[in-house]
């Protein structure tokens, strides 16, 4: 069965480094994969979405790659700060119209 | 970008009592919405898909007469818990995509927190 695994629940790093996220899939041939941003109490915002051909895509401080072959994905947020802190969710999505399916999420808190 | 509402932001109930949840896109016109029930600290879990003028698409597993979906227009939909009972106390978030220009990603509401007592 599909199964979207992100790296881990929880992640803490100090303020101003590189938070790394990762996003394993198993049993999916994604056309497209997502990162959204959600807030305690709140609904997830989007952020990025990178297609099956692309290997990166970069907005401001995040970077998102997308390694088809690893079935991986990974998120950056570079000079992180504690604002960055939240819950950030992958998804993955077979087609442009089709139902997404999101990843359990891993928790970043950023340290002053 | 294209903006979700969603009402209640949360509501408190008697068990054996309907809740009514709406979920409107406010500026682009949404003939498909999901419907998402989400625990703490566990992600979004798909209820149904919801399409303008035809009925619901159910996740294996989800009540259709428990969890009553109707899409009318471009703009709304609903979804109506009927007979809540404790149990079905979570957070239930709306989505849609986005107008045909972008590029499918999802646009959420806020969430609707239901409590049943």
């Amino acid at each position: 069965s599909q199964k979207i695994e992100q790296n881990s629940e929880a992640l803490n790093i100090q303020e101003g480094k590189t938070a790394t996220l990762t996003c394993n899939y198993t049993n999916y041939s994604p056309a497209y994969l997502q990162w959204y941003r959600q807030d305690p109490g709140r609904g997830p915002v989007f952020l990025l979405l990178i297609r099956e051909n692309e290997k990166e895509k970069r907005k401001e401080r995040l970077k998102v790659t997308f390694d088809t072959t690893l079935k991986q994905s990974l998120f950056h947020i570079t000079a992180s700060q504690p604002a960055d802190s939240a819950t950030y969710l992958c998804a993955l999505q077979s087609t442009n119209a089709g139902k997404s399916t999101f990843g359990d999420g891993t928790t970043l808190t950023v340290k002053p | 970008g294209a903006v979700v509402s969603q009402h209640p932001s949360w509501v408190i109930c008697k068990s054996g009592t309907s809740v009514k949840i709406e979920c409107r896109s406010l500026d682009f016109q949404a003939t498909t919405m999901f419907w998402y029930r989400q625990f703490p600290k566990q992600s979004l879990m798909l209820m149904a898909t919801s399409n303008e003028g035809s009925k619901a698409t159910y996740e294996q597993g989800v009540e259709k007469d428990k969890f009553l979906i109707n899409h009318a227009s471009l703009t709304l939909s609903t979804l109506t818990v009927t007979s809540a009972h404790p149990e079905d106390s979570s957070f239930y978030i709306c989505s849609a995509r986005g107008p045909p220009t972008n590029t499918g990603e999802l646009f959420f509401g806020e969430g609707s927190r239901l409590t049943v007592l």
